[in-house]
């Protein structure tokens, strides 16, 4: 069975500051998602990432994805209050260029409160 | 819109009603996905259609959660008998199909809160 497990699951952390979230998964997989959810709202896709060494990069958010490692990173440089949400990872089994599930199995999601 | 729509966006029911929610994918998505929430945790997969087909089910949905995709578009959750627990957010998801090089993005809706007392 998938696994999931982000870290931490919650954040507060000042504006302007730097600061990393893991993603570590427990099955072969080259397909990742990174997932924005506002309190009350329904996912807002941020990321998608499809191969070992894959980095994106918009605005102060920074993802990338390695594969061998089984393990993903959400960067988040000088944070402004916008950024306050939820931050979900999640993963397809399998391999981006053959057949796989398609069964999105997602972490617990790392909680993240900007400070002024 | 041209996203994923969800109807309704909140419903109330008492314990042992049956509920039934309905989802609208991006238009020309023939995938679409069923997943649950519940608060603090992230969406657990329930069900994936591929056109009108239902391709894959997870254990969580028990007998009384039973979805439709009837002509490969719309498609209902219908929850029958329902319990204190079924209470969570619904959400549903749709892709277009994967092809060699595709990214299955999948793009949810707004989700429909259940809530039964």
């Amino acid at each position: 069975e998938l696994k999931v497990e982000q870290n931490p699951l919650f954040l507060s952390m000042q504006e302007g500051k730097n600061y990393t979230i893991y993603c570590n998964y427990s099955t072969t997989s080259d397909r990742l998602y990174w997932y924005r959810q506002d309190p009350g709202k329904s996912l807002e896709s941020l990321f998608v990432l499809l191969s070992n060494g894959a980095v994106k990069q918009e605005g102060r958010l920074m993802a990338s994805l390695d594969t061998k490692a089984r393990l993903s990173t959400l960067h988040i440089t000088a944070a402004v209050h916008d950024l306050s949400a939820t931050y979900f990872c999640a993963v397809l089994p399998g391999s981006y260029s053959g057949a796989g599930s398609y069964q999105l199995t997602f972490g617990k999601g790392t909680k993240l409160s900007v400070i002024p | 819109d041209t996203g994923v729509s969800q109807n309704p966006r909140h419903k109330i029911t008492k314990r042992g009603q049956n509920v039934t929610f309905r989802c609208d994918p991006i238009s020309e998505h023939n995938r679409l996905y069923w997943y649950r929430q519940t608060l603090g945790q992230g969406p657990e997969f329930l069900t994936y259609f591929q056109n009108e087909a239902q391709l894959e089910k997870s254990r969580l949905l028990s007998d009384r959660f039973s979805a439709e995709r009837p002509k490969g578009s719309f498609s209902t959750l219908e929850i029958q008998r329902t319990e204190q627990g079924d209470s969570a957010m619904y959400l549903c998801a749709s892709s277009p199909q994967l092809l060699a090089g595709a990214n299955n993005e999948q793009f949810f809706g707004p989700g429909t809160r259940l809530t039964v007392l």
